[in-house]
């Protein structure tokens, strides 16, 4: 089984660029999840999909995050403009029902 | 407001050592607590825990929840160098099911 996949796994923009992170979860799961590790910091929730729908999107930090999830498979989470406080890594997660949540690598976001 | 509180935040043993990992939680709404192992990518899925004084087993790694007393504890024994990580901890809380990490604890086992 294939697990959660994201991309880039680095990203080096400059302070008012546009980023967008992709994530594919793994198969037949519903849902998706995204979090966020700024320095020094824990891991923070910033929203959750089921299927294409959001469900919770109470930890999105401001409106220059924007997550999408067509058609209920990949996510995207674009950043736009980004500002030096959104450098960290971007993590997300998938998950069937009620089992634990199954956590892909991670993308670094670097703004300059 | 809810926190998740791990202890210690670093550990550094010696090959063969036992290890205990402190979590500690206040949050509403809790549903289950969730270990895992994060080495230099993905934090990988360790344990869940939902009911109190029930111990789960994997290997040389144990875990325990208390729900009165709000924490958990990981107890690692026999450590192996591969065993070096961060060891997190995040409850599950809500209807939504979103997890509220912990710092981690970061353990380095020395040859």
């Amino acid at each position: 089984e294939a697990g959660v996949t994201q991309f880039p796994s680095h990203s080096v923009i400059e302070k008012g660029q546009t980023v967008t992170l992709r994530c594919d979860p793994i198969s037949g799961h519903d849902n998706l999840y995204w979090y966020r590790r700024v320095m020094g910091k824990e891991i923070k929730f910033l929203l959750h999909f089921v299927k294409e729908s959001k469900q919770d999107e109470s930890g999105m930090p401001n409106n220059r995050f924007l997550a999408e999830r067509t058609g209920g498979t990949y996510s995207t989470l674009k950043v736009q403009p980004a500002e030096l406080e959104d450098s960290g890594v971007y993590f997300c997660a998938s998950s069937a029902g009620a089992s634990p949540l199954h956590f892909g690598n991670g993308t670094r976001l670097t703004v300059t | 407001e809810d926190k998740v509180v791990q202890s210690p935040l670093s550990l550094v043993v010696h090959e063969g050592d036992t290890v205990t990992l402190n979590c500690s939680y206040e949050v509403t709404n809790f549903r289950s607590l969730l270990w895992y192992k994060q080495e230099k990518k993905a934090p990988t899925f360790l344990f869940m825990l939902t009911s109190s004084g029930i111990e789960k087993k994997s290997g040389r790694l144990s875990s325990i929840l208390d729900k009165k007393e709000l924490f958990s504890i990981l107890n690692i024994t026999a450590t192996q160098t591969g065993d070096s990580a961060v060891y997190l901890c995040a409850v599950v809380r809500g209807s939504a099911r979103q997890l509220t990490f912990g710092s981690g604890t970061q353990l380095t086992v020395l040859p």
